[in-house]
């Protein structure tokens, strides 16, 4: 079955550059997502990337995919305190249909 | 603030009833999804409707069932609640049915006694 992993927690400085990953199982994934949940907020989609993509990059948000390990990554350049929040990685097969979301990451930014 | 609302924002009862949360989409958005976010499950896919159709079903138990009206709302009724369905429920909308551009509304807190 579809199953996505995440590592748990990240913290990195302000200013540098933080990378979340991901690894999926499902080789049929087309669509792949990242979410951002701030403290005591709702979901935000972030981004995303079609599987015919290696990579999409927008403002300080690059994501990059790596289809033969099934690995996907967000990278924020230039973090900032604003960027602390949960960040979830999902998957789905078809278009816009039954997504599978991984844990979240933790991203603490330190000042 | 998304565009979406769901109401309510908190919702408190006890085993064996029934609730339903509702959700307004975005003017012009036909695309409407439902997830639940617990700290048992995670964030689980529930279901999407796109203009009044069912669309796309993820885990939703048998005991909820939901449905998108005519104007673009949408409910969610859980039925027989048991303590595991305490989560946070979340709305979102797109005005497509691929979920490329999806604007969530701030969740309905239920909590299950």
């Amino acid at each position: 079955g579809e199953d996505v992993e995440q590592s748990l927690f990240l913290s990195v400085r302000e200013g540098d550059s933080s990378v979340i990953n991901c690894t999926y199982t499902d080789s049929s994934s087309t669509y792949l997502y990242w979410y951002k949940q701030e403290p005591g907020a709702g979901l935000q989609l972030l981004t995303y990337i079609f599987s015919n993509m290696d990579m999409k990059q927008d403002q300080r948000l690059t994501v990059l995919l790596n289809k033969k390990d099934k690995h996907l990554s967000l990278r924020i350049a230039d973090t900032q305190t604003g960027d602390s929040a949960i960040y979830f990685c999902a998957e789905s097969i078809r278009y816009g249909q039954n997504f599978v979301f991984g844990p979240g990451t933790r991203l603490s930014v330190l000042p | 603030d998304s565009g979406v609302t769901q109401t309510p924002k908190h919702l408190i009862t006890a085993t064996g009833q029934r609730v339903t949360l509702r959700c307004s989409p975005r003017s012009g958005d036909l695309s409407v999804y439902w997830y639940q976010q617990s700290l048992d499950q995670g964030l689980q896919f529930l279901i999407q409707y796109y203009n009044g159709e069912e669309r796309a079903k993820g885990n939703i138990l048998e005991r909820f069932s939901a449905q998108q009206f005519p104007d673009l709302h949408s409910e969610l009724n859980l039925s027989s609640l048991e303590l595991g369905d305490s989560a946070l429920y979340f709305c979102a909308s797109s005005v497509d049915p691929g979920g490329e551009t999806q604007y969530f509304g701030p969740g309905t807190r239920l909590l299950v006694l």
